[in-house]
């Protein structure tokens, strides 16, 4: 079975500076997609970026990025310029590219809550 | 180590139907949040619950209804089931904010 390991509980950031945010995760599958969630306050999910496992260049959205090292199996997400609105918990998460029977091919980490420092 | 637990794993009901999914959240966990995951969507919080009293609500239809019992378990209750409502259903348990752990899910499926 997949794991995610997400080893920072909490995280604290100066406005403007920049912070990273470690994932790493367990899996005997090639074929995967990689994503970290953003949930504020309202508890919603909202997508901060994806990676498809089979592209080897790091998926980037706007001030969002990620270090993607497959062999590792390591997903961090990097955020420059913090803003005080990326205070949140992140979640990173695993979705094999398989579907099983019942679709559940989600897994999720224990999240980071970041905090921002004006 | 003990992890969510959701049951059933897979449920099949009809249009009008109703349906009662199952969360056991991680011993000594106080917060359970219940999320909606349609295809190729990203999760929507739906409803949550801290030490058996709703805490938080999202996106939740009034023909859906939760709570959380004296054991800490949670349940959702879904009524008058629609196509739309087809999805996955998954929830996740925490201990004061921290250390989310989720459930693998319970793909409900509407004909």
């Amino acid at each position: 079975a997949q794991t995610v390991t997400q080893s920072q509980p909490e995280m604290s950031v100066q406005e403007a500076e920049t912070v990273t945010l470690s994932c790493t995760y367990d899996t005997s599958e090639s074929d995967y997609y990689l994503f970290w969630y953003k949930q504020p306050p309202s508890r919603q999910m909202i997508l901060v970026i994806r990676q498809e496992a089979y592209k080897q260049q790091n998926a980037t959205e706007n001030r969002f990025s990620v270090n993607f090292q497959k062999a590792a199996k390591s997903f961090s997400l990097k955020i420059s310029d913090s803003q005080l609105g990326d205070a949140a918990m992140y979640f990173c998460a695993y979705r094999s590219a398989f579907v099983d029977n019942y679709g559940q091919n989600f897994v999720f980490g224990p999240g980071t809550r970041l905090s921002v420092l004006p | 180590a003990a992890g969510v637990i959701q049951s059933p794993r897979h449920l099949i009901k009809e249009k009008r139907e109703t349906a009662t999914l199952k969360c056991y959240p991680i011993p000594r966990h106080d917060t359970v949040y219940w999320y909606q995951q349609g295809p190729g969507q990203d999760p929507q919080f739906l409803i949550s619950f801290y030490e058996k009293m709703q805490s938080d609500k999202g996106s939740i239809p009034d023909r859906f209804s939760a709570q959380q019992f004296s054991d800490y378990h949670s349940e959702l209750n879904m009524s008058s089931l629609e196509l739309g409502d087809s999805a996955l259903y998954f929830c996740a348990s925490s201990f004061r904010g921290a250390g989310y752990t989720f459930g693998s899910g319970t793909r409900l499926t509407v004909v």
